[in-house]
């Protein structure tokens, strides 16, 4: 098992461009979610899926979309990159849904100028 | 709004000592995570405390759960070089559909020869 990987490993944007991260599990995870790390503040959830065809917010969604078309995949899109959404982003993802101990993967350094 | 404290936040300690680490949340919960990070690393699992008054244990880490007191403790004991890294808890708790995991802000621990 590869477990939780995550495309690309490093990002650079300009303001207002656009991406999206991947994040892809081979676990067969319900459960799929997106945090951002920025320094002295832990992980803050952006948004979580509990299964193909179901997301919901966390605490951060601005700036932020994603959809669950599959259950291997959760990519994060910004539709409009700012400054303020340098971080590093991380995926997890957990079995059964909902309450299961979190995997996560190796993380997307985005860089925003 | 569930909030988690950890403290302290910076740690230096020698090797050899022993020192504890604390966790405290605002809402009710049952289940809290321990995670490590290493510098430009993802998360690594450490300990899963599923009930009041779990106790795990792993080399020379332990971890305990208080639900009553919302409080949780990393104990390092006879501390090691290759302890040095962030600790983070992390708490479960229950929303409207799903869990979502709720982190500290994270202790960098650095121990000294």
């Amino acid at each position: 098992n590869a477990g939780v990987t995550q495309t690309p490993k490093f990002q650079v944007l300009k303001t207002g461009q656009s991406m999206t991260l991947q994040c892809a599990q081979d676990m067969n995870h319900e459960y799929m979610s997106w945090y951002r790390q920025d320094p002295g503040m832990g992980l803050r959830l952006i948004h979580y899926s509990v299964g193909a065809g179901i997301t919901d917010q966390g605490e951060v969604p601005n700036g932020y979309n994603v959809s669950r078309s599959t259950t291997e995949d959760f990519p994060l899109r910004l539709l409009s990159a700012a400054p303020s959404q340098t971080s590093v982003y991380f995926c997890a993802s957990s079995y059964p849904a909902a309450r299961g101990e979190q995997f996560f993967g190796p993380g997307t350094r985005l860089t925003v100028l | 709004e569930l909030k988690v404290e950890q403290n302290p936040l910076f740690l230096s300690m020698q090797e050899g000592k022993n020192y504890t680490i604390y966790c405290n949340y605002s809402t009710t919960s049952d289940r809290l995570y321990w995670y490590r990070q290493d510098p430009g690393k993802s998360l690594e699992s450490l300990f899963v405390l599923l009930s009041n008054g779990a106790v795990k244990q792993e080399g020379r880490l332990m971890a305990s759960l208080d639900t009553k007191a919302r409080l949780s403790t990393l104990h390092i004991t006879a501390a090691v070089h290759d302890l040095s890294a962030t600790y983070f808890c992390a708490v479960d708790w229950v929303w409207t559909s799903g869990s979502r995991l709720t982190f500290g802000e994270g202790t960098q621990l650095t121990v000294n020869p």
